[in-house]
């Protein structure tokens, strides 16, 4: 079945630095990307949409020089928290659909903790 | 905006008990999708519903689809521990290209 690969699976930075995340479809071609924050014991917020080669779209209230996403290929989207502060702690989930591929395949998430 | 109301919250039962999820919303779906997610990891796809009135079975789980197509509902029977975590329903919009998260119930089954 559709794999999805999300590293890392936890990460601690310093309040101010940068974090990059990736996601990547092991087994299949992923046209399009999804990106979740979720908080403790919430539910999943999406927070950005992106197709392979363009520009990903943001949901409201989503600040997307804060968030920067990049999906320059088919099987790797990632995830930039820029001038990480500890509100940004949270826990990130990618998502990828395939053109072959009617499901949507999760990564295992990304605790994010700002210190 | 489509949104999905999920209920209950939150729920803590002994093992053995049944119980039911239910997902609603004003929306109409292409399809629903069930999950389950444990703590620290990316939600597992359950089921995918596609056609109104549609009933699926999964073991002790049981997943049906309105007729409308704008709610679903998840049983469990005979509730066990390992059945603990949070369920979250999500709709996929007829475009096919967003899901729509429910609220998530967070279940607990005690031995």
């Amino acid at each position: 079945g559709a794999v999805v690969s999300q590293h890392p699976s936890w990460v601690i930075c310093k309040s101010g630095t940068s974090v990059k995340i990736e996601c990547r479809s092991l087994d299949f071609q992923a046209t399009t990307m999804f990106w979740y924050r979720q908080f403790p014991k919430q539910s999943l917020m999406l927070m950005a949409t992106s197709n392979e080669g363009s520009k990903a779209t943001y949901e409201q209230g989503v600040e997307k020089d804060k968030f920067l996403i990049n999906h320059a290929s088919l099987t790797l989207s990632t995830l930039t928290v820029t001038s990480a502060h500890p509100e940004d702690s949270s826990f990130y989930i990618c998502s990828a659909r395939g053109l072959r591929t009617h499901g949507y395949t999760f990564g295992s998430g990304t605790r994010l903790t700002v210190v | 905006t489509q949104l999905l109301e999920q209920s209950p919250q939150f729920l803590s039962i002994q093992e053995g008990e049944n119980l039911t999820v239910y997902c609603n919303s004003s929306s109409v779906f292409s399809s629903l999708q069930w999950y389950r997610q444990e703590p620290g990891e990316g939600p597992v796809l359950l089921v995918t519903v596609v056609t109104g009135g549609e009933v699926k079975k999964l073991k002790r789980l049981t997943f049906q689809f309105g007729d409308a197509r704008k709610d679903s509902s998840l049983h469990i029977t005979a509730a066990q521990p390992g059945d603990t975590g949070l369920y979250l329903c999500a709709g996929q919009n007829n475009a096919g290209n967003m899901l729509t998260f429910g609220g998530g119930t967070r279940l607990m089954v005690k031995p």
